[in-house]
């Protein structure tokens, strides 16, 4: 079965840190590019940052730029997102895409004091 | 950054109509990539079409995406109970990657 499934989100103070994990099985996770996507409570989707196929190649939008960093690690079929300096807009349920495939559940990170 | 505007914003229709969804992008999408997924509520997105005309795996061929360019549609020939959600368009031909805001359709 085609799956990805995110772990790491949860309640964190404005500055802090997390990093969010995307576990791939089912599909050539090393075939695809990888994308993150965030959808902030009752609100709609926003695409948040890319990655390549072999991890040489990421951008990010306007809004995370300097803060989020994507990475992944192919031999773990793992997709990550480092957030540094959250913000109380951060605050969303964060999705792991390949775009051709499939979406993750997401999970959810709360950024308040 | 390309903009997508979905029309209408909601399309209330009765189970077994046809289901017609528009979206329409500010420029031209490289490459026709444009895809289309459902979302309900409580629940992730789930991938319908990509390449603006290809399904994803496992989905019904009640599902139909067209169009190239600016223009996009996506097509629901005969509303089965499951389909009343919210449906967004995606352009990922060029970054920043863009969403439409979202048409919902509900039951008439």
């Amino acid at each position: 079965e085609v799956q990805l499934v995110e772990s790491g989100g949860g309640l964190v103070q404005p500055g802090g840190s997390l990093r969010l994990s995307c576990a791939a099985s089912g599909f050539t996770f090393s075939n695809y590019w990888m994308n993150w996507v965030r959808q902030a409570p009752g609100k709609g989707l926003v695409w948040v940052s890319r990655i390549n196929n072999d991890g040489s190649t990421t951008s990010y939008a306007d809004s995370v730029k300097g803060r989020f960093t994507i990475s992944r690690d192919n031999a773990k079929n793992t997709l990550y997102l480092q957030m540094n300096s959250l913000r109380a807009e951060d605050t969303a349920v964060y999705y792991c895409i390949s775009i051709t495939v499939t979406w993750g559940q997401g999970t959810l990170v709360t950024v308040s004091s | 950054e390309i903009v997508l505007t979905q029309s209408p914003g909601t399309l209330s229709l009765s189970p077994g109509e046809r289901a017609t969804l528009s979206c329409r992008a500010s420029q031209s999408v490289s490459s026709n990539f444009l895809a289309w997924y459902q979302q309900k509520p409580g629940q992730a997105p789930r991938l319908l079409i990509y390449g603006a005309s290809s399904r994803a795996t496992g989905i019904p061929d009640r599902f139909s995406g067209s169009g190239s360019g600016t223009d996009f549609t996506l097509t629901i020939s005969r509303l089965e109970s499951e389909d009343f959600a919210v449906y967004f368009c995606q352009q990922y031909g060029s970054s920043p990657l863009t969403f439409g805001q979202g048409t919902k359709v509900e039951i008439k």
